[in-house]
């Protein structure tokens, strides 16, 4: 069974229009950590967001908001006010805590293109 | 700002030749990660090093690969007899050992391509 899945191979949205890209997850770890990469075009791998399993209430980082449900084990990431630049591929991760030196586990990426 | 810093950016090799991909992960972390990217797919983990030695490793990483820290900075992949299907973008990775929120900081990659 996938552990990280992200249903939207691909997602357009126009400059400055807000959106959500979706992340399910699978864990029976009662610790963990959910990750967003970005990577653009030139490969880099960036890191966005992160949200921890007992954080209770959202994550944000600026433009980016991580919308947790964590009985739905959802954990999707909103992008507010696109930018050209945003124009990336977008990777969900998980670490859990117990069994594992901490490993990341990506989902296979959204690729969003931002529309001027 | 610190970063992680992987050379060559681009190897091209002849199949069933040898590589190594170096890696400088950021100074005070502790823990070191390989992870393969083939093209248009998603990133997947290789290996996982700490306190000198692998701490846990992935199906994909079998006997044609190995790490080694051979000194304080230095973290490199080495793959014995390269495939094609080895062709893929190569991330090193490195973060503290702790809290668990400690976000991997990724190197730039090195893309490699076996022909």
């Amino acid at each position: 069974a996938q552990k990280i899945t992200q249903t939207q191979p691909g997602m357009f949205v126009q400059e400055k229009e807000a959106v959500t890209l979706d992340c399910t997850y699978d864990t029976s770890d009662p610790s963990y950590g959910l990750f967003w990469y970005k990577q653009p075009s030139s490969g880099e791998m960036i890191f966005l967001i992160y949200q921890g399993s007992y954080d209770q209430q959202n994550a944000t980082e600026g433009r980016y908001s991580l919308n947790f449900q964590k009985a739905r084990k959802s954990a999707n990431l909103v992008i507010s006010a696109s930018q050209l630049g945003d124009s990336a591929m977008y990777f969900c991760a998980m670490r859990e805590q117990g069994g594992s030196q901490g490993n990341l586990i990506f989902g296979k990426g959204t690729k969003l293109s931002v529309k001027p | 700002e610190p970063e992680v810093t992987q050379t060559p950016s681009h190897q091209v090799t002849q199949m069933g030749q040898e590589v190594i991909l170096r890696c400088v992960p950021i100074s005070n972390h502790l823990y070191f990660y390989w992870y393969r990217q083939i093209l248009g797919q998603k990133v997947e983990f290789l290996v996982s090093f700490y306190n000198n030695e692998i701490s846990e490793k992935s199906e994909i990483f079998d006997d044609q690969f190995s790490v080694e820290r051979p000194d304080g900075s230095n973290f490199t992949l080495k793959i014995r007899s390269t495939k094609l299907e080895d062709s893929a973008m190569y991330f090193c990775a490195s973060r503290q050992p702790h809290p668990i929120e400690a976000e991997a900081f990724f190197g730039q990659g090195t893309r490699l391509t076996v022909v």
